[in-house]
């Protein structure tokens, strides 16, 4: 039973534009959320991160919204640029239990 | 920056032989992963240790066998490859919260 759902599996934006990714948790425990970004042939590397303390958190161009009400999070991506081309993974753990669970990707194409 | 490394990047195998995929963190992290991803799919868990000879099985059940002498090391072995078995391994430290990630080993297996 998939714990983490990432829906709209592919996503293609204009370079400048707002990208936003959709992640749906169905574990109330979870309490730290992770997105990653990852290229075809390498190891997934850290964006940024959330404690369901918070609601949202922004690192530069990244910003992540969590609603633990609707549990759902997303990514904002803005402005978009042609380096962010990848697959995203929603990812999320609880205290306790430092195993993530992970979605199934978003793949993001910038158009230049 | 994330110091984990894994070897080889990429890996063609005919059926029936024995493989170690190599995983070594040099930030002194307890817990490590490896996890398997195909195309389109999300990462499975398919081997964990929060320690040195520690080795517990993940989520999805796996042929693979791990083990942890050094704090510094996890490889992973298949005694015997199959097709079934071709996926992107990718292993994972952690300090406590969240992973880092190695480059991955495409396996391929003829």
């Amino acid at each position: 039973d998939q714990q983490v759902k990432q829906n709209s599996p592919s996503l293609s934006v204009q370079e400048g534009r707002i990208s936003i990714l959709n992640c749906d948790y169905t574990n109330s425990m979870f309490d730290y959320f992770l997105w990653y970004k990852k290229y075809p042939a390498e190891g997934p590397t850290f964006l940024i991160s959330i404690s369901s303390i918070k609601d949202k958190n922004e690192d530069g161009r990244f910003t992540v919204f969590l609603n633990k009400s609707a549990k759902h999070l997303s990514l904002h991506i803005v402005p978009s640029q042609p380096g962010d081309s990848a697959v995203y993974f929603c990812a999320a753990s609880y205290y306790g239990n430092n195993r993530l669970a992970f979605g199934k990707g978003n793949q993001v194409v910038v158009i230049p | 920056e994330a110091d984990i490394y894994q070897t080889p990047r990429y890996l063609v195998i005919g059926t029936g032989k024995k493989i170690t995929l190599e995983c070594s963190q040099t930030m002194g992290h307890d817990k490590m992963y490896w996890y398997q991803q195909d195309p389109g799919m999300e990462l499975h868990l398919i081997h964990y240790s929060y320690g040195v000879n520690s080795t517990e099985k993940g989520d999805l059940s796996s042929e693979s066998t791990v083990s942890r002498i050094r704090t510094e090391h996890f490889p992973l072995t298949l005694e015997s490859a199959r097709p079934s078995h071709t996926s992107q391994y990718l292993c994972a430290s952690s300090p406590g919260v969240g992973a880092f990630f190695g480059q991955g080993t495409r396996l391929t297996v003829v």
